[in-house]
């Protein structure tokens, strides 16, 4: 399976701490999305790294990519409570046009 | 720019119903994928289409699923004869011109089957 997984499962801090959660896959990528996507809501697109691409920041989001482990990673900054979500990455494998493959998601909660 | 609008957002069916999904894509955008996430999972992929052509329908049942996105009008995802464990939240998406760029996602309509 080329599925993207997620780790930790879950992860709890307190506001003003850094979050990081890792994914992991096992095929060629053309590129790894990562969103958000709070407790009954749709998701909202967060960043996209190319497989060429080796590190991408947006605000207080920072992505790394390393195609030789199969593995991205996504650090949130100085957290806040409304960080609360459980957050995604999904591949776009280069052959399957269009099919985007999530993983688990990390459930992340941070605490005012 | 409107974003991708998804209707109904919730949609009660008794088992052996029809269900009508409906997604209408951003603006400009011709690519749409229709994803299910049963709870406490991630999103799995359904199928990919472009306007009156499947692309990709992989991810879809083999029975009693179907999917259109036609010249003009929404794309439809359609489940006939439901059944309950057909209860799940339907998620649409869109893109612009190429298959690899960021996908936007509507809010999803939650299918309840009784």
């Amino acid at each position: 399976s080329q599925q993207g997984e997620e780790d930790p499962q879950a992860l709890s801090i307190q506001e003003g701490e850094n979050a990081t959660m890792n994914c992991s896959y096992k095929t060629s990528i053309n590129n790894l999305q990562w969103y958000r996507q709070n407790s009954g809501r749709g998701l909202v697109h967060l960043i996209l790294i190319r497989s060429n691409e080796r590190e991408k920041h947006s605000g207080r989001l920072r992505v790394t990519l390393d195609t030789s482990k199969k593995s991205s990673s996504l650090l949130i900054t100085a957290s806040r409570a409304a960080d609360t979500a459980s957050y995604f990455c999904a591949i776009a494998n280069g052959t399957s046009y269009g099919k985007l493959t999530f993983g688990q998601g990390t459930i992340l909660t941070v605490h005012p | 720019n409107a974003g991708v609008m998804q209707n109904p957002r919730h949609l009660v069916r008794r088992r052996g119903q029809e269900a009508r999904l409906r997604c209408s894509p951003m603006k400009g955008h011709s690519h749409v994928y229709w994803y299910r996430q049963l709870p406490e999972e991630g999103l799995k992929f359904m199928v990919y289409l472009q306007k009156e052509n499947i692309i990709d329908e992989s991810g879809m049942p083999k029975e009693r699923f179907s999917a259109e996105f036609p010249k003009e009008g929404p794309s439809i995802l359609r489940i006939q004869q439901v059944v309950r464990g057909d209860s799940a939240a339907y998620f649409c998406a869109s893109s612009p011109g190429t298959f690899r760029e960021t996908q936007y996602f509507g809010p999803g309509t939650r299918l309840l089957v009784l």
